[in-house]
């Protein structure tokens, strides 16, 4: 079975902290994505990597920044957490080029205060 | 521009009425649409994939269907544990492995 895990389930932080959100998967799959999940919006992109150190825009990238420095893992970093960023974050992974299922974390809500 | 409309946003079922759930989509040039199941608070779960028009696809109660407009997820039977959100994605033509989702449908199955 395919396993996703995000580093935190629950987190709370400060407008105007740095945070940062852990993703690993040990499928050896060569894609990965961030996204956010909020009531009515549904799950938008924020950016996803297809291979180490690459690294592409979603829908909504800014105030985020992301880094994939081995295959495995893929963070998501608040550069200045705002209370518009709280949200449920979700990480997910699939195989390679063509048409693949996405295989989802259990998420992280975060709460900016 | 790409789009996935899913309907209705919330259906209430008792527990042994059928029913249907609505995927419909406009993209340029499918080449796969998936369909999750979301429990609250937490990540979405794989359920299908569908790649081409009349393609149908089968897990215990639930059966997905594709047209070329778009895509049915039945349900037969239910009981109160296939109470969850289902959530409709799409890829679209071109290289990118990226996918559009809707916006979800949330499903309640009283006993």
């Amino acid at each position: 079975d395919v396993k996703v895990t995000q580093s935190s389930r629950y987190l709370v932080k400060r407008t105007g902290e740095k945070v940062f959100l852990e993703c690993v998967q040990d499928m050896d799959h060569e894609n990965m994505f961030w996204y956010r999940q909020d009531p009515g919006l549904g799950l938008r992109l924020i950016y996803f990597s297809y291979d180490v150190k690459m690294k592409e825009k979603g829908d909504i990238p800014e105030g985020y920044s992301v880094s994939r420095e081995k295959k495995e893992r893929f963070s998501l970093i608040l550069e200045s957490a705002s209370t518009n960023q709280t949200s449920m974050y979700l990480c997910a992974s699939s195989p390679g080029t063509g048409v693949f299922e996405q295989y989802f974390g259990p998420g992280t809500r975060l709460t900016v205060t | 521009e790409d789009q996935v409309t899913q309907s209705p946003e919330a259906l209430r079922l008792q527990e042994g009425e059928s029913s249907s759930l609505n995927c419909s989509y406009t993209v340029s040039g499918l080449r796969g649409l998936f369909w999750y199941r979301q429990d609250p608070g937490k990540g979405p779960e794989f359920l299908f994939t569908l790649y081409s028009a009349g393609e149908e696809k089968e897990k215990e109660r639930l059966k997905a269907t594709l047209t070329k407009k778009e895509s049915f997820l039945h349900i037969t039977a239910p009981k109160p544990e296939d109470s969850a959100t289902y959530l409709c994605a799409v890829q679209a033509g071109g290289a990118t492995n990226k996918l559009i989702f809707g916006t979800g449908t949330l499903l309640a199955v009283q006993p």
